[in-house]
């Protein structure tokens, strides 16, 4: 079954180190997001992807983040200066597209996630 | 602002019970009610989800009940197992958001005691 995959699994960095996480979506699916979970809460939306563009951000994602689909298989997420509060678990999610369904996007599939640990 | 709340946040049921988690949301600009499920050290994976025409859906032992009226949905694991133990998620998807932005509950650790 096909999955969405996620590199490095772990990622330590130094306070205002630039980091980039990569993600590998669905081969057919279209729309790309970006979530995150701080340890112990819930997931929160970072931000969507398509066609090259972001879609939507969330309050959360702000100038110190950048997202880019390199070529036509990865979708990365940068952050410029790393803060201790971006320490979290940073998740990648794809979705289809359904002519038949109302908006047309199918489920969001998730990766297994990168822990982002900023010291 | 919470746009989704869930409960409870923790829940203990032995194999064989019913689990039950709710969900409660105030926009009504969601349309499309996703549960996930989340083992240690995964991500959220799609369990069921429901549209908000129906009142129930039903996969296996898992099923969604929806009382729109109420803005409310909770998800019922039926003949719980061991294996069933991990932390659901519900989410829920705003009909104006371009790219289906989901938004999620603050998650229920479900353990299931054989």
């Amino acid at each position: 079954e096909p999955e969405v995959t996620q590199t490095p699994s772990h990622q330590v960095t130094q306070m205002g180190q630039e980091v980039i996480l990569r993600c590998v979506p669905i081969s057919n699916h279209l729309y790309f997001y970006w979530y995150r979970q701080i340890l112990g809460q819930k997931v929160e939306f970072l931000v969507s992807f398509y066609n090259n563009e972001i879609s939507e951000k969330s309050e959360i994602f702000d100038d110190q983040f950048s997202v880019e689909r390199p070529d036509g298989s990865n979708f990365t997420l940068k952050i410029r200066s790393t803060k201790l509060e971006d320490s979290a678990m940073y998740f990648c999610a794809s979705s289809g597209f359904d002519r038949g369904l109302a908006g047309g996007m199918r489920e969001q599939y998730f990766g297994p996630g990168t822990r982002l640990t900023v010291t | 602002q919470q746009q989704v709340k869930q409960s409870p946040q923790s829940l203990i049921v032995q194999k064989g019970g019913i689990s039950i988690i709710n969900c409660a949301y105030e926009n009504t600009a969601f349309d499309y009610f996703p549960w996930y499920q989340q083992f240690p050290g995964k991500g959220p994976a799609l369990l069921i989800a429901i549209r908000p025409d129906v009142s129930e859906k039903k996969e296996g032992r898992f099923t969604i009940s929806f009382n729109k009226s109420a803005k409310q949905f909770s998800l019922h694991i039926m003949d719980s197992q061991p294996g069933d133990s991990a932390t659901y998620f519900c989410a829920a998807r705003h009909r104006g958001s371009t790219l289906g932005r989901l938004y999620f509950g603050r998650g229920t650790q479900l353990t299931v005691w054989p």
